[in-house]
């Protein structure tokens, strides 16, 4: 089967560090992908990883380690704006579609 | 300006009217989906299609149709709503590589 795990809410302060961690069980692996999805609003790409290590990409990072079936996703810098929903996806090996983890949704206090 | 409209935005209908949700995009895509999206459920994928006349089932395609006969439109159908298929919907589309999808403002659709 496959399965995608996210902490489903967390909190953190204006200008601190977050990590987002997402953890998945899927048959085969071809790409993991991370969405911003703001409260009412549709979800915006945020970073791709297909292989092991981290990617930057301004304050965002990702990272992901295959034989752990790990993510995380790193924010820096935390401002008010980016207090929304994270979704983690997993495209499997040889398929098309993608599996969506249930999102982590992320506030940010002044 | 590159975009994936959705209409209509919003809807509320009766069980076994069917209804089409309208799905365009003009960025060339090949690859375009339809996904709903229920609290703790999250985005789970209805329907597929890789060009056209090229179309596969998602994860949840029962209760849905859909038909891919130009590039650029990915109509949604529902032959017969039932209240379960009350949610928001959204479309998608992507260039070749499917990761990096370019979503629609969605359609929140209400089955009484």
């Amino acid at each position: 089967g496959q399965n995608i795990d996210q902490p489903t809410e967390m909190t953190a302060t204006e200008g601190a560090i977050v990590q987002i961690n997402c953890t998945y069980q899927t048959s085969g692996f071809n790409g993991l992908f991370w969405y911003q999805q703001h409260a009412g609003e549709a979800p915006t790409f945020l970073s791709y990883n297909v292989l092991d290590g981290l990617e930057e990409k301004g304050r965002f990072s990702s990272f992901l380690s295959r034989s752990k079936g790990y993510s995380y996703l790193l924010l820096k810098e935390l401002q008010m704006k980016d207090s929304a929903s994270y979704l983690c996806a997993v495209r499997g090996y040889n398929t098309d579609k993608l599996i969506f983890g249930t999102g982590t949704r992320l506030q940010v206090f002044p | 300006e590159a975009q994936v409209t959705q209409n209509p935005r919003y809807l509320i209908t009766v069980t076994g009217k069917k209804l089409t949700v309208t799905c365009s995009q003009n960025m060339n895509h090949e690859y375009m989906s339809w996904y709903r999206q229920d609290p703790g459920l999250g985005l789970r994928q209805i329907y597929y299609s890789m060009n056209v006349e090229v179309t596969d089932k998602g994860d949840v395609p029962e209760g849905y149709k859909v038909s891919r006969k130009e590039k650029r439109n990915f109509p949604l159908i529902l032959e017969s709503p039932s209240p379960n298929q009350t949610s928001l919907y959204f479309c998608a589309s992507s260039p070749l590589d499917v990761g990096e999808q370019y979503f629609g403002p969605g359609t929140r659709l209400t089955v009484t």
